[in-house]
């Protein structure tokens, strides 16, 4: 167990929907980050936010978007689904987001688009 | 051109074989490799961590950067069927940089 909670496991939607995927940092870590992963295209770094702050963006598309709290949990927020988006989704936390910094995933949230 | 390039695999070995995972990169400046395991259904974890040139050694694994070559390998010695897991490596320039990725090679260590 790493440490670092995501909520839910698993999700089911419709294409064109909207869903909020949520992550809990390990204790003491100020950086989220947010991956994407899929059979094809392995795994894909979205976004990190470190202490509330947008630190790096990857590859992530306008319909995306995320935020972290003042209690450092984080949110990504994911509108006009389409059937590509069906993904693992993937938080990971370190403690100061650094890129030498060891980065503990979550479990994931599985996501699937019908 | 991808920065990182690895072999999806799958890697197909008899269990206590000798594994060799191998990353190419293109960027000279990458001084920052690291080694990911990711078991089925779960998220990766930190398996190695090497910085510049030179090998690491941690029990049956053993990371080597060889920097002239802009290539990096993950040993696995006496391989057990538990190694069956992707193997991903990152690599950064240094820590106010991002880390890439690379694709992920699948291993499966028969028994």
């Amino acid at each position: 167990d790493s440490g670092v909670t995501q909520t839910p496991k698993h999700l089911i939607t419709a294409t064109g929907q909207r869903v909020t995927l949520r992550c809990s940092p390990r204790s003491g870590d100020l950086s989220v980050y947010w991956y994407q992963q899929s059979l094809d295209q392995g795994l894909q770094f979205l976004i990190q936010y470190y202490n509330g702050e947008e630190r790096a963006k990857g590859n992530i598309l306008e319909r995306f978007s995320a935020q972290q709290f003042p209690d450092l949990h984080s949110e990504l927020n994911l509108s006009s689904l389409e059937l590509g988006d069906s993904a693992l989704y993937f938080c990971a936390s370190s403690v100061e987001g650094g890129s030498t910094d060891t980065q503990y995933f979550g479990p994931g949230t599985r996501l699937t688009v019908l | 051109q991808k920065e990182v390039e690895q072999d999806p695999g799958p890697l197909s070995v008899p269990e206590g074989a000798i594994v060799s995972l191998n990353c190419t990169y293109s960027n000279s400046a990458f001084q920052y490799f690291m080694w990911y395991r990711q078991y089925s259904r779960k998220g990766p974890e930190l398996l190695m961590y090497t910085y510049s040139s030179g090998n690491k050694e941690d029990g049956r694994f053993t990371a080597q950067v060889d920097k002239s070559s802009k290539y990096i390998s993950l040993f696995i010695r006496d391989s057990q069927p538990s190694d069956s897991a992707t193997y991903l490596c990152a690599m950064s320039e240094d820590s106010n940089y991002q880390l890439i990725w690379g694709a992920g090679t699948k291993l499966i260590i028969k028994p």
